[in-house]
C-alpha cells in the first residue's frame, strides 16, 4: 500500500518551454503532497508544500511564477516547471502523506527534466 | 531550520560485512527517518524513529534524541544495499547530504 506515481519519468525539453509532472497517489488520499528537487549528487530540497483545495506553500528561494504546483483532488498534485532553461535540469521527486500532520511521506519514483 | 549531517560520505564494503551510519541534528526534533535510495532514483522507507531503537530484518537504526543523533546499522550486507542513505528531520523533512554505500561482491 501507500503507493505515489510520478509522470513522466523523465523528459527532455527546449529551453523556454514549460512542462508539467503529475504525482499521483495510487491507494490513499494524500491531504498533503510535498515536492522535491534534487541536483546530481546532492540531496533532497523541499520546494513547496500543497495541501488539497489550498494555495501551495512555497520554500524560500523557489519561485512560485516559475514553479506552479496544482493540487486540485486527494490524489494528484502537479507541478508545472514554467519557461524553463538549463538550469532547471534536475530531479524532481514528490512525495505524499495521509494527513497534514503525519510524520510518514510516500515518494514517487521521481522525474528526470533535461532542458536543453 | 533544522541541520542535518551525516557521515561518513561513502562507504565501500565487501558483502557480508557489517556498518553503521551516522546523522547528527541541530535541534531537538519529533521527526527522524531513515531512507534509502536506490540506483534508480527511488526512495524507500527505512524507519520513522524520533527515538529508542527499532529493527527490521538485517537493518536497525537507535536514535539517541537528548545527544541529537540516529546510527543505522547494516549488517551482513548485501550488494542489493547499494545506494545512497539518507536522514531526515523534522517535520519538511530536512535532509543530510547522505552516505552513499558501495557493496562488493
Amino acid at each position: 500500500g501507500a503507493v505515489v506515481s510520478q509522470h513522466p519519468s523523465w523528459v527532455i525539453c527546449k529551453s523556454g518551454t514549460s512542462v508539467k509532472i503529475e504525482c499521483r497517489s495510487l491507494d490513499f488520499q494524500a491531504t498533503t503532497m510535498f515536492w522535491y528537487r534534487q541536483f546530481p549528487k546532492q540531496s533532497l530540497m523541499l520546494m513547496a508544500t500543497s495541501n488539497e483545495g489550498s494555495k501551495a506553500t512555497y520554500e524560500q528561494g523557489v519561485e512560485k511564477d516559475k514553479f506552479l504546483i496544482n493540487h486540485a483532488s486527494l490524489t494528484l498534485s502537479t507541478l508545472t516547471v514554467t519557461s524553463a532553461h538549463p538550469e532547471d535540469s534536475s530531479f524532481y521527486i514528490c512525495s505524499a502523506s495521509f494527513s497534514p500532520g503525519s510524520h510518514t511521506q510516500y515518494f514517487g519514483p521521481g522525474t528526470r527534466l533535461t532542458v536543453l | 531550520g533544522i541541520q542535518v549531517e551525516q557521515s561518513p560520505p561513502d562507504l565501500i564494503l565487501q558483502e557480508g560485512a557489517n556498518s553503521t551510519l551516522r546523522c547528527n541534528f541541530s535541534d531537538s526534533v519529533n521527526n527522524l527517518q531513515w531512507f534509502h535510495q536506490n540506483p534508480w532514483g527511488q526512495l524507500i522507507n527505512l524507519f520513522y524513529i524520533p527515538s529508542g531503537t527499532k529493527q527490521n530484518g538485517r537493518l536497525s537504526a537507535t536514535t539517541v534524541a537528548t545527544e541529537r543523533y540516529s546510527l543505522l546499522y547494516i549488517s551482513s550486507s548485501q550488494t542489493t544495499d547499494s545506494g545512497v542513505y539518507f536522514c531526515a528531520a523534522d517535520y519538511k523533512l530536512s535532509f543530510g547530504a547522505g552516505t552513499t554505500v558501495t557493496v562488493r561482491a
